[in-house]
């Protein structure tokens, strides 16, 4: 089956800029991550989408990030404006709904760096 | 609540001998668990996983853990490193009833020729 697929690859804005990352998950998987791992240390949740409703975003930056997901399939991550602390992998991943036991699978991230 | 914690930020080892990374958890349910690996530039890919079935699990590339309740523990190993091991490793878990996927800060594993 076809991966996670995300883009860009790699970004480079300046800070107060405003940034969007784009994510399509693999067919069928009702779930939905957003994560931001900043260098050196773990991936760090931002959101959580189960279908296109939100199951967590307790973590994400509200006033600067904003996250949809469209008919429960494709989804963008934006910034808007943009820190040079949000220089980081976002890495999107997605998993099968039934079973907790279901691994998820992840894209290659977008790398951004603020200037 | 649940976390992971890795022991280790960092394991030197020479090709040849033998790997260990710990990791510990906290869950207030039965939890899953997983070891996720991630070379340079690359995504993360699934080494193994654990789901209630034998507290023994083998994964890819030779690697296994085992889950030891009574310790809260999921410590990866293999008996003999190869240089294309060295990686970023993460100990991730997920409760039971719950979709979360709550990382470890990681360990980076060298293998030295």
């Amino acid at each position: 089956e076809a991966g996670v697929a995300q883009s860009p690859r790699y970004k480079i804005i300046e800070k107060r800029q405003s940034v969007a990352f784009w994510c399509n998950p693999i067919s069928g998987h009702a779930t939905l991550y957003w994560y931001q791992q900043i260098l050196g240390q773990g991936p760090k949740l931002l959101i959580q989408f189960q279908n296109n409703g939100v199951v967590d975003d307790s973590q994400l930056p509200k006033d600067r990030f904003s996250a949809e997901r469209l008919k429960g399939v494709d989804s963008t991550l934006k910034i808007q404006p943009a820190k040079l602390e949000d220089s980081a992998v976002y890495l999107c991943a997605s998993r099968r709904r039934t079973g907790v036991d279901t691994e998820a699978f992840f894209g290659q991230g977008t790398r951004l760096t603020v200037v | 609540a649940q976390s992971v914690t890795q022991l280790d930020s960092h394991v030197s080892v020479s090709e040849g001998t033998p790997v260990l990374l710990r990791c510990n958890y906290s869950s207030s349910y039965s939890p899953s668990l997983f070891w996720y690996v991630q070379h340079p530039n690359k995504g993360l890919q699934l080494l193994l996983k654990y789901t209630s079935a034998a507290t023994l699990v083998k994964g890819i590339n030779g690697f296994e853990a085992e889950f030891k309740k009574s310790e809260t523990s999921f410590h990866l190993t293999k008996p003999s490193a190869h240089m294309s091991d060295a990686a970023e490793y993460f100990c991730v878990v997920s409760e039971a009833g719950s979709y979360q996927l709550t990382f470890g800060k990681g360990t980076k594993l060298s293998v030295i020729p």
